[in-house]
């Protein structure tokens, strides 16, 4: 089993829609969770960091941890045509230690 | 633009050749780290410098081996090529040795022939 589960999709939404991004993940000492968003032909740039339980807000984008269902989300509000893209979601048990990365979920926003 | 550079953009070569991946951190940063990504594995740990020395080895392949030179930069040496080696090579980087203040560089693509 690996330790991050994440769904590849593709996922293609209208723009303006609601889109909620998810990760499962086997290994309950897990405490740091990010969100990559990586273009294509780019390296993944950094969008949201957690620490522990609980929800974090920056503009349009929230990141939601519940660590009692190992269960990880990235929701994206009015999305927009430049948010298409892979996201990768990666977690590690503290942040001197690798994180280790789900697959991606590869977003088209329809505009 | 990150500030973390690699070269080369894209290497193509043949099963059982030898290459090298550079990559030059950002500015101040002191850790330099070295990720595989491929379609079905996701992105993939290598191995893990700090000012020189190594600090953490994730799946890399005995054929595998990096080294941090005194100036920071970083080299990745990919020995005895295999078909399933090609992948996308990001190196990143960071000022102390923490993985959440990591950096990415635009990576390098690599096809095995």
């Amino acid at each position: 089993q690996k330790e991050v589960e994440q769904d590849p999709g593709p996922l293609s939404v209208p723009e303006g829609a609601i889109v909620s991004l998810n990760c499962t993940y086997s290994n309950s000492a897990f405490q740091y969770f990010m969100w990559y968003r990586q273009y294509s032909r780019k390296g993944p740039e950094l969008l949201m960091y957690t620490y522990s339980s609980g929800n974090k807000e920056d503009g349009r984008f929230t990141a939601q941890v519940d660590k009692s269902s190992k269960y990880i989300s990235l929701f994206i509000r009015d999305s927009q045509p430049s948010d298409s893209a892979t996201y990768l979601c990666a977690m590690s048990v503290n942040t001197g230690n690798q994180f280790y990365f789900g697959t991606g979920t590869s977003l088209t926003v329809i505009p | 633009d990150s500030g973390v550079t690699q070269t080369p953009k894209h290497l193509i070569t043949a099963t059982g050749q030898r290459v090298t991946l550079r990559c030059s951190p950002r500015s101040g940063d002191l850790s330099v780290y070295w990720y595989q990504q491929s379609l079905d594995q996701g992105l993939q740990f290598l191995i893990q410098y700090y000012n020189g020395e190594e600090r953490a080895k994730g799946n890399i392949l005995e054929r595998f081996s990096a080294q941090q030179f005194p100036d920071l930069h970083s080299e990745l040496n990919l020995s005895s090529l295999e078909l399933g080696d090609s992948a996308l090579y990001f190196c990143a980087s960071s000022v102390g040795g923490t993985y959440n203040e990591q950096f990415f560089g635009p990576g390098t693509r690599l096809t095995v022939l």
